[in-house]
């Protein structure tokens, strides 16, 4: 088993829409949990992060997290085509002091 | 955002040379940075720890002495890929943790290696 997982997708939603990009970790002791959006061929940008449970809301994008189900998720409203990226989910370890990815989901957002 | 910049961003070579990869934090300083590696399609793979003022800490399957990591200053890791071949063509992306009440990664812009 994966210690985070996602759906690869991809996820098409049309323009306007909620998307909700959706991650499972493995690891109970995982302290913070990381979104980030990375465009084709550009490296990874923060978009946010979230370490107690319950939601957490910047701009259009809400991170939710449910430690008791090992789940964190993060919900993008109004999407526009310019959100369509691959959306990567990261857990910290233990220690709090390295990544470990999800494979990503790619999401279109149609015009 | 904290920023951390990579240099070369492309490096073309040939077969059996080695080349090297820079990543600096800007506008902090990291004792820890991390190097990663993606291939077309997937997800990002840690090949190490870089950790200044000691030896680096690779993952499993990464080779050490074919991956030399130097982290020369609270601001500066690099990493080079020696007698590099084909198969070591990817996108390297380094990053590095900065925060005091919730430590993040942030990501270089990446280097894409095309070995020859």
């Amino acid at each position: 088993q994966k210690e985070v997982e996602q759906n690869s997708g991809p996820l098409s939603v049309p323009e306007g829409a909620i998307a909700s990009l959706n991650c499972t970790y493995s690891d109970r002791g995982s302290q913070s949990f990381f979104w980030y959006r990375q465009y084709s061929g550009k490296s990874p940008e923060l978009i946010m992060f979230i370490y107690s449970n319950g939601d957490k809301e910047d701009g259009r994008f809400t991170a939710q997290l449910n430690k008791a189900s090992q789940y964190v998720s993060l919900l993008i409203r109004d999407s526009q085509p310019s959100d369509s990226a691959t959306y990567l989910c990261a857990v910290t370890n233990n220690a709090g002091n390295m990544l470990t990815f999800g494979g990503g989901t790619r999401l279109m957002v149609k015009p | 955002g904290a920023v951390v910049s990579q240099h070369p961003s492309w490096v073309i070579c040939k077969s059996g040379t080695s080349v090297k990869i820079e990543c600096r934090s800007l506008d902090f300083q990291a004792t820890t940075m991390f190097w990663y590696r993606q291939f077309p399609k997937q997800s990002l793979m840690l090949m190490a720890t870089s950790n200044e003022g000691s030896k680096a800490t690779y993952e499993q399957g990464v080779e050490k002495d074919k991956f030399l990591i130097n982290h020369a200053s609270l601001t500066l890791s690099t990493l080079t890929v020696t007698s590099a071949h084909p198969e070591d063509s990817s996108f390297y992306i380094c990053s590095a943790p900065q925060g005091q009440v919730q430590e993040t990664q942030y990501f270089g812009p990446g280097t894409r290696l095309l070995v020859l």
